[in-house]
């Protein structure tokens, strides 16, 4: 069955840190790869994607991540968060031939971001 | 906005009422998956429905159940509510194609007391 990891279930970092969130999968097929952010008080959003190609994929508001297929992982990473990066973030997977919108979600990492 | 809507925002239910939970999907979106998240937890796949039909179901007992009418709206009903059914109920729409995103819902709280 596949199932997602993320190591970190808070994390706090002050303006101008770097970021990096892990995230691991575990699926032996083909996966699509996603980062979705959830805002207090807000729907959950895409911040980017990989499906194939490019394994450095980047996103909105300056996110970024990568795909290590040797070590089934999908980090995420902003080399300077602001204060408005302050929310969950979510990791999912789906199966590349299962139905769409069929995602596997880690239990999410909150970042608080301190001005 | 994802143009994605679910009512209600929050309702409260004693244990063993039934509840249906309702989402409208973004336009052009044919394909509606559910979601429930539990406190502190990621969401977690309920099923999905593609015109009409059930398209795939997650680890979730026969008491949750849904439908999708032709405008590609859907309902999820759960049924014999537990205390452990309280959770942020979530929809997801997405287009047509291999590779797709899902557009979330903000989302409905539900409180089963």
């Amino acid at each position: 069955a596949q199932s997602v990891s993320q190591h970190n279930h808070h994390v706090i970092l002050s303006e101008a840190a770097s970021l990096e969130l892990g995230c691991n999968y575990s699926y032996g097929g083909t996966v699509n790869l996603f980062w979705y952010v959830q805002y207090p008080g807000q729907h959950l959003q895409l911040l980017l994607k990989y499906f194939s190609g490019d394994p450095l994929v980047k996103g909105i508001k300056g996110f970024e991540a990568e795909f290590i297929k040797s070590k089934f992982s999908f980090n995420l990473r902003k080399p300077s968060v602001q204060w408005s990066d302050t929310a969950e973030y979510f990791c999912a997977v789906n199966g590349g031939g299962g139905s769409q919108g069929n995602l596997i979600f880690g239990k999410g990492t909150k970042l608080s971001v301190k001005p | 906005e994802t143009g994605v809507t679910q009512s209600p925002t929050h309702l409260i239910k004693t244990r063993g009422q039934q509840v249906t939970l309702r989402c409208s999907s973004q336009s052009g979106h044919n394909t509606v998956s559910w979601y429930q998240q539990a406190l502190g937890q990621g969401p977690q796949f309920i099923f999905q429905y593609y015109r009409e039909e059930e398209n795939g179901r997650g680890n979730f007992p026969p008491r949750f159940s849904g439908l999708q009418f032709p405008n590609y709206s859907s309902e999820l009903n759960v049924n014999a509510l537990e205390l452990d059914d309280s959770a942020l109920y979530l929809c997801a729409s997405s287009s047509p194609g291999r590779v797709t995103e899902a557009f979330f819902g903000q989302g409905t709280r539900l409180t089963v007391v």
